[in-house]
């Protein structure tokens, strides 16, 4: 069964100091994982999927790596600001879960301090 | 507007009611999916379908059930609400299983 781990569950850093999100995962049989945001009591919104062929994705201040022999992804903001506050939560798709069905780590609640 | 839209957003109700959730999507995905989220717990996946005919449990489905009424439509009910199903609860959708697509989320409370 895929176990998906965030560490840590809460961070606080100043504006301007780069996020560094750690997800784990045990199972190395995934076809991507993919970061979503969350805010307070709100949706999830997808913010980056990289896929098992890939090392890296980025997009704008994001950058998310990828080690699936260790099962590992980070997930890199660069430049923090307030409103990067929320929750990151990644989530992976099992290649042998009927259905790909995403299993979800406990996500990181970030807060970014003016 | 939303691609995934859920109604109710907030709901509170009394332990025994029955409820229902609705989501519907404009993505025109087959793939529906009902989580719930609890503090500290994480996204748990109550029930899953690929298209009307097609419908499957997922980690925690005792106590719910579901209904397909069309390829953009699909609700989560409660047939008995107790207290312990108080929680967020998020409805999504994929074209392909490999990326989701959430709604906003239904605040559910049962007192």
């Amino acid at each position: 069964k895929q176990e998906v781990t965030q560490i840590p569950a809460a961070l606080s850093v100043p504006e301007g100091e780069n996020l560094v999100l750690n997800c784990s995962f045990t199972d190395s049989a995934i076809y991507n994982l993919q970061w979503f945001r969350q805010d307070p009591g709100k949706g999830l919104t997808s913010l980056l999927l990289i896929q098992s062929s890939q090392r890296e994705q980025t997009s704008g201040r994001l950058n998310a790596s990828l080690d699936k022999s260790s099962g590992r992804s980070t997930l890199y903001i660069a430049a923090s600001q307030p409103g990067d506050s929320a929750t990151y939560l990644c989530a992976v798709p099992m290649i042998k879960a009927a259905g790909n069905k995403l299993t979800f780590g406990g996500g990181t609640r970030v807060l970014v301090k003016p | 507007d939303a691609d995934v839209t859920q109604t109710p957003r907030n709901r509170i109700t009394k332990t025994g009611k029955r409820i229902m959730l609705e989501c519907s999507q404009t993505k025109g995905h087959d793939r529906m999916y009902w989580y719930r989220q609890d503090p500290g717990l994480g996204l748990r996946l109550i029930y899953y379908s690929f298209d009307v005919k097609d419908i499957n449990k997922g980690e925690i489905s005792d106590g719910y059930s579901v209904s397909r009424q069309a390829q953009a439509k699909f609700s989560l009910s409660l047939e008995s609400a107790i207290p312990n199903q108080t929680a967020l609860y998020f409805c999504a959708t994929s074209n392909n299983g490999l990326s989701a697509f959430f709604g906003q989320g239904t605040r559910l409370t049962v007192v």
